[in-house]
């Protein structure tokens, strides 16, 4: 049951913009985003709960479309600093308490 | 600085040793969970605990033996490792399952 992602990696230049996407093969209760740099333990980013819901902080947002079991993390105008491993994870309606992480998408920023 | 403390920061065993990881969080939080992560792999789920109990074993081998004493402290015992347990063990905790994670730093695990 570990969510799909795509792309496996991206790398941007400064200013442009990205999109990470997750998909899972069953009915999904929640989507978690997490941020992992090299070395360092995963930084939570965002929940969603609900199909539909977008939700967001500063440049970095994401959307739930609940009917097609996906997710999406947007990033604009990106930062060096928003360089790392990008995971989604995911809980499904029958094990809510289970959130298993997708394979991460790996997010190079260059200047 | 972390909310979750896990000790120690690197462990060296060999495959007849027993050892504990140790975690810690004073945030408050009722769920607590361990993951196990190979270089360039996502973090895969060990064990959940909810409010002291086990609610969720992923299959681990006995080898890992988890231990909630309270709801602060979150132990994992290790004994008969083999080689390719040797990785980087996460400890994380959440306010009840299904909220945000708030991981530690890791313990480094080499198995001899």
């Amino acid at each position: 049951q570990q969510p799909v992602q795509s792309p496996q990696a991206v790398i941007l230049r400064e200013g442009e913009d990205a999109v990470i996407n997750c998909s899972s093969s069953k009915a999904l209760y929640s989507v978690h985003w997490y941020r992992q740099k090299h070395g360092e333990a995963p930084v939570f980013l965002m929940i969603l709960l609900k199909g539909g819901e977008q939700k967001g902080h500063d440049k970095i947002s994401a959307s739930f479309n609940e009917k097609k079991q996906q997710s999406s993390l947007y990033l604009t105008a990106s930062q060096l600093s928003y360089s790392g491993t990008y995971f989604c994870g995911t809980a499904l309606k029958t094990s809510y308490d289970k959130v298993i992480f997708g394979p991460g998408t790996s997010l190079s920023v260059i200047p | 600085d972390t909310e979750v403390t896990q000790t120690p920061k690197h462990l060296v065993m060999g495959m007849t040793n027993k050892k504990s990881l140790k975690c810690e969080q004073h945030m408050g939080h009722r769920a607590m969970y361990w993951y196990k992560q190979k270089a360039k792999k996502p973090p895969e789920l060990m064990f959940v605990y909810s409010y002291e109990k086990l609610s969720i074993n992923e299959s681990v081998p006995s080898r890992f033996s988890p231990e909630c004493p309270n709801s602060s402290l979150l132990n994992l015992h290790l004994h008969a490792l083999q080689p390719e347990d040797s990785a980087l063990y996460l400890c994380a905790s959440s306010q009840v399952v299904n909220q945000p994670q708030h991981f530690g730093d890791g313990t480094r695990l080499s198995i001899l």
